[in-house]
This record gives structure tokens, sequence and C-alpha cells, in this order.
């Protein structure tokens, strides 16, 4: 059974603290992608990596970092939290162009 | 620049009626892939199906049918007798290759109620 997971479900963090999340699949997908949802907006991209190393910026870059330093695991980083980013953040993977997406669970991040 | 609308922001039904959910897009290219995913309460987005700009035949699965009118430039999704299991957030995606990258954007959703 193919599988993307994230590394929390649910995390609370305090204002100005570093943020990881991270993100496994075991489809040796080269793509990955990371999105936030929030309520009326949809899923909007902040970043999304097409190999190793490689990454590129969403439509939301800002206030946010990735790292991809192995095929299977996506990595998003918040370098100093912010209230207006708590959200729900889904990890997608797939392959090519035009395939459909395996997502992730979600992590709901609360930032107080 | 490449949009998808999804207008009906939530739907109510009782259950065993039909419903139909809009998805509008907008793009310039000629070779695009429009997708549907269900988000259940659970949270985990799930595929439902993929459909080429090229391929205008309706498809149906089960309860499930979905319309692709190029004139239009709409991709509907149809749920026959729907039930309690289809309440859900339903979301419309249209997939593009920009500057040699796969660029996907999705609609808002439609938050469908299937009361019992």
């Amino acid at each position: 059974d193919v599988k993307v997971t994230q590394s929390s479900r649910y995390l609370v963090k305090r204002t100005g603290e570093k943020v990881f999340l991270e993100c496994v699949q075991d489809m040796d997908h080269e793509n990955m992608f990371w999105y936030r949802q929030d309520p009326g907006l949809g899923l909007r991209l902040i970043y999304f990596s097409y190999d190793v190393k490689m990454k590129e910026k969403g439509d939301i870059p800002e206030g946010y970092s990735v790292s991809r330093e192995k095929k299977e695991r996506f990595s998003l980083i918040l370098e100093s939290a912010s209230t207006n980013q708590t959200s729900m953040y889904l990890c997608a993977s797939n392959s090519g162009y035009y395939n459909e997406q395996f997502f992730g669970p979600g992590t709901r991040l609360t930032v107080l | 620049a490449q949009k998808v609308t999804q207008a009906q922001t939530e739907i109510s039904v009782v259950e065993k009626e039909d419903v139909t959910l809009d998805c509008v897009y907008e793009t310039r290219d000629t070779t695009y892939y429009l997708f549907w995913y269900k988000q259940p309460p659970s949270g985990e987005l799930v595929f439902l199906i993929r459909r080429n700009s090229f391929d205008e035949q309706n498809e149906i699965s089960g309860r499930y049918s979905w319309n692709f009118q190029k004139s239009t430039s709409s991709f509907n999704f149809t749920i026959t007798a729907s039930q309690v299991v289809d309440s859900a957030v339903y979301f419309c995606a249209l997939s593009e290759v920009s500057g040699g990258y796969q660029k996907v954007t999705f609609g808002t959703g439609t938050k469908l109620q299937v009361i019992p």
C-alpha cells in the first residue's frame, strides 16, 4: 500500500520558534510538494521539489524554506513561526508531469 | 495564468438525492489534466479521477460520474443516490507544465454534507 507519511498530526508551537515538518513517501516519486490549506482558500502551494537537493518556490513561499536531502524525504521549515502560519499543512508526491498526487494525512499546526 | 473555480462553497443534500459539484477552469495551454480529489473528515485527500484535455468522454464509476466540456471549460462531478459516506470536501484541480515543471492549481473546494 503506497504511503505518504507526515511526522505529526497536531503540533503547537510558540511565536518565534523554528518548526520542522517532515514528510516521507515510499513510492520512489521524484516530485514532492508542500501545501497549506486554509478555510475558503483551498490548497496553496508553498514549495515543491522535482529531485533530490532541488527546490522551487510555489505561490506562497514567504516565511518558509525546504530541504530535500533524500529522494523519499521532504522537509518544510518555518524559520521563525508566526501566528499567521497557523494552518493545516499537507505534503504530497507524484511522478511525471500529469499524474495524480498522493497526499499525507496533514499536520495541523497552531502557533501561539 | 491558470485558475480553478468551485463556486459552490457548501452543499447540503438529503441522502439518496443526486448532487452535482461544479468546476470551471481557465488555462491557455492545449495540454492539461483535470482532477477531482475527496477530503473526508479524517483530512487525507484521496484521488478520484484524472482526465486529459484531449479526452472529452464522460466517465462513470459506480455512483460517481464526471462531465468534461472543453467548450465551457467545465469538469463537473455528479454523485448519484448520495450517501452519508459521501460527506467530505471535494477539490477540483488543474495540472499543466509551466517552465519545465508541473504546475497544479486547486480550487477552493466544495463541502458536501449528506443528511441521513
